[in-house]
């Protein structure tokens, strides 16, 4: 079984300061991981993704994230944290090798407050 | 490039009626997954389905819900008797095979 652990329920950043918002995973094949962004009252918003390949991803708005998978981790991070990154944060796995390939499983999320 | 549609984007019903959500995929998407967020929780997945066939539906309760993707026509999830428990986000996503799954903006349905 495929699960996400975000172990932060949230996390507070001053303007400026670099943002990390840690992500673990736990499949039993391949993963495809995921970063999302939620504003209030709106949809998700595809933020980046790591398939294969480089294991530093660069995504949308500056954000970034490494895929370490001895550590089964995939944090996400921004240099330099804006008050516009305020948002509910959610990471996802999904795990082609099982029956449930296109399930996502997504971690609880974690809110970001940047703080000017 | 319109992304993908869901309607109506707030729903509110009394205990025992029916609750009807739709979703239209981005063009050229043949995959369609729904997804339920309770307040404070994350997402839970619901169904994944292709035209006309469900594909994992093990999120979904085996009860009042049922969820098609028709030939022609948008994904619909329906919901029979609601009840206050079901009050929640219901989002939509949709994607072009086993890649990124890109979400619409969600059905807030309240149950009175």
């Amino acid at each position: 079984a495929q699960s996400v652990a975000q172990p932060e329920d949230q996390v507070n950043v001053a303007e400026g300061n670099p943002l990390t918002v840690k992500c673990t995973y736990s499949v039993s094949g391949n993963p495809y991981l995921f970063w999302y962004v939620q504003y209030p009252n709106r949809g998700l918003q595809f933020l980046l993704k790591y398939i294969t390949g480089d294991n530093l991803v660069k995504g949308s708005y500056g954000f970034e994230a490494e895929f370490n998978k001895s550590q089964t981790s995939f944090h996400l991070k921004k240099p330099s944290a804006l008050v516009s990154d305020s948002a509910l944060y959610f990471c996802a796995v999904r795990d082609l090798t099982t029956d449930s390939w296109g399930k996502f499983q997504f971690g609880a999320g974690t809110q970001v407050v940047v703080t000017p | 490039n319109a992304g993908v549609m869901q309607n109506p984007r707030h729903l509110v019903r009394r205990r025992g009626q029916e609750a009807r959500l739709r979703c239209s995929p981005m063009k050229g998407h043949s995959h369609v997954y729904w997804y339920r967020q309770l307040p404070e929780e994350g997402l839970k997945f619901m169904v994944y389905l292709q035209k006309e066939n469900i594909i994992d539906e093990s999120g979904m309760p085996k009860e009042r819900f049922s969820a098609e993707f028709p030939k022609e026509g948008p994904s619909i999830l329906r919901i029979q008797q609601v009840v206050r428990g079901d009050s929640a986000a219901y989002f939509c996503a949709s994607s072009f095979g086993a890649e990124t799954q890109y979400f619409g903006p969600g059905t807030r349905l309240l149950v009175l």
